[in-house]
């Protein structure tokens, strides 16, 4: 079965654009989750989406958004872009609604450069 | 609020001698309570997870990890250290009615022929 996959892996944007990064759930995984990994900040919750619903909510200004597809695909967006976005963005999927003893997969991330 | 503490920022072990990484956490309720690593460029990879039962947990490549309830810990060991095991290492939590994943610093392991 084929892992999380994040298009694209490396991105390259400068101040004020927006970027739009995208994630493929393991198949018949229906919860998305969306991670920001910087080094010092570490790793922090973005969002995550169920059947097509964001469900959760890190404490992100609202540059951040995201959406997921009736396919449980899913994109995140980042409008406005600041120095500080730089970072390695990683996307998880669970089979179901993560919570409890849900265990999420991750993808290889994206890793976005601002300039 | 869940919070998640890896006291180490590196740990140096030579290969063959055992591996312990850290990990304290503060949870309401009954944690769950998970493992990743972290390859240079690549995302985390799951390596096991706590839900309830044996405090024992083993889980891929030789790790195993400890659940203290009192101690409020969730330390991770592999008995015999390999080289490839060099890493950054994540601890995360969640509580039972929580939907979030809460990580810890990470710590880095350096295993050392």
């Amino acid at each position: 079965k084929a892992g999380v996959t994040q298009t694209p892996r490396y991105l390259i944007k400068t101040r004020g654009q927006q970027v739009t990064l995208s994630c493929s759930p393991i198949s018949g995984h229906r919860s998305v989750s969306w991670y920001q990994q910087t080094p010092g900040q570490g790793l922090q919750f973005l969002f995550e989406y169920f059947s097509e619903t964001q469900r959760n909510k890190g404490n992100f200004p609202g540059r951040f958004s995201g959406r997921q597809f009736s396919n449980s695909r899913s994109e995140m967006n980042v409008s406005t872009l600041e120095l500080g976005d730089s970072a390695l963005y990683l996307c998880a999927s669970s089979f179901a609604l993560a919570g409890g003893s849900e265990t999420q997969y991750f993808g290889p991330g994206t890793r976005l450069l601002v300039l | 609020a869940q919070s998640v503490a890896q006291p180490e920022d590196q740990v140096n072990v030579a290969e063959g001698n055992p591996l312990t990484v850290k990990c304290t956490y503060s949870v309401s309720g009954n944690p769950y309570l998970f493992w990743y690593v972290q390859y240079p460029n690549r995302g985390l990879q799951f390596l096991l997870k706590y839900i309830t039962g044996d405090n024992l947990v083993k889980g891929s490549y030789g790790f195993e990890a400890e659940f203290n309830k009192s101690q409020t810990s969730f330390h991770l060991k592999k008995p015999s250290a390999l080289v490839s095991d060099s890493a950054l290492y994540f601890c995360a939590v969640r509580g039972a009615a929580g939907n979030k994943l809460t990580f810890g610093g990470g710590t880095r392991v350096l295993v050392k022929p």
